[in-house]
């Protein structure tokens, strides 16, 4: 499978615990986008990365919430102390180039607290 | 501010009618991207179309078509003759200067059988 690869498919945490959600982009891009998808609701953009650099993170939480995309590796979105209002889906989207290229999204992270 | 407005909250319909969900978008920007996106219950996100700001011609792929009004801010998606499988929650995207893309909240379209 050549496309954006989350895992994983489904995260139980406990409140208070960490949450390491993590994607693969499709081969060849260099973006990443991460969303979040609350219940019943659309995406909300959170944060915008390239390799080893964060472009925009205007839609990430400032507290807990961090984002990372090395130069080898997965991106990794990082939820510490998580509490019950994180659950939701989080979807990784990557594309060739910056805007007005298609973000190709993977099927999403379904956080769930407990 | 609303970036991205789809008034319909939820369509139903029975198979074989035509449907149309609409996309008001709001932007400064001279250039910008439109986007269509399907995501059926099974919770993936399917791209179905992308459209600049300069090409304003309308798009027909199968049983879907796209119009594209910058006079009105629009691009609204129509779907001939729906199916049970045409079933799912569609959203608009805007994308600006920044890259990332504003989702409108999503139309979710039932058709019946």
């Amino acid at each position: 499978n050549a496309g954006v690869m989350q895992n994983p498919r489904h995260l139980v945490r406990r409140r208070g615990q960490e949450a390491r959600l993590r994607c693969s982009p499709m081969k060849g891009h260099s973006h990443v986008y991460w969303y979040r998808q609350l219940p019943e609701e659309g995406l909300k953009f959170m944060v915008y990365l390239q390799k080893e650099n964060i472009i925009d993170e205007s839609g990430m939480p400032k507290e807990r919430f961090s984002a990372e995309f090395p130069k080898e590796g997965p991106s990794i979105l990082r939820i510490q102390q998580v509490v019950r209002g994180d659950s939701a889906a989080y979807f990784c989207a990557s594309s060739h180039g910056d805007r007005g290229w298609p973000q190709h999204f993977g099927d999403g992270t379904r956080l769930s607290i407990l | 501010a609303q970036k991205v407005t789809q008034a319909q909250t939820e369509i139903s319909v029975v198979e074989k009618e035509d449907v149309t969900l609409d996309c008001v978008y709001e932007t400064r920007d001279t250039t910008y991207y439109l986007f269509w996106y399907k995501q059926p219950p099974s919770g993936e996100l399917v791209f179905l179309i992308r459209r600049n700001s300069f090409d304003e011609q309308n798009e027909i792929s199968g049983r879907y078509s796209w119009n594209f009004q910058k006079s009105t801010s629009s691009f609204n998606f129509t779907i001939t003759a729906s199916q049970v499988v045409d079933s799912a929650v569609y959203f608009c995207a805007l994308s600006e200067a920044r890259g990332d893309m504003r989702f409108g909240a999503g139309t979710r379209l039932t058709v019946k059988p």
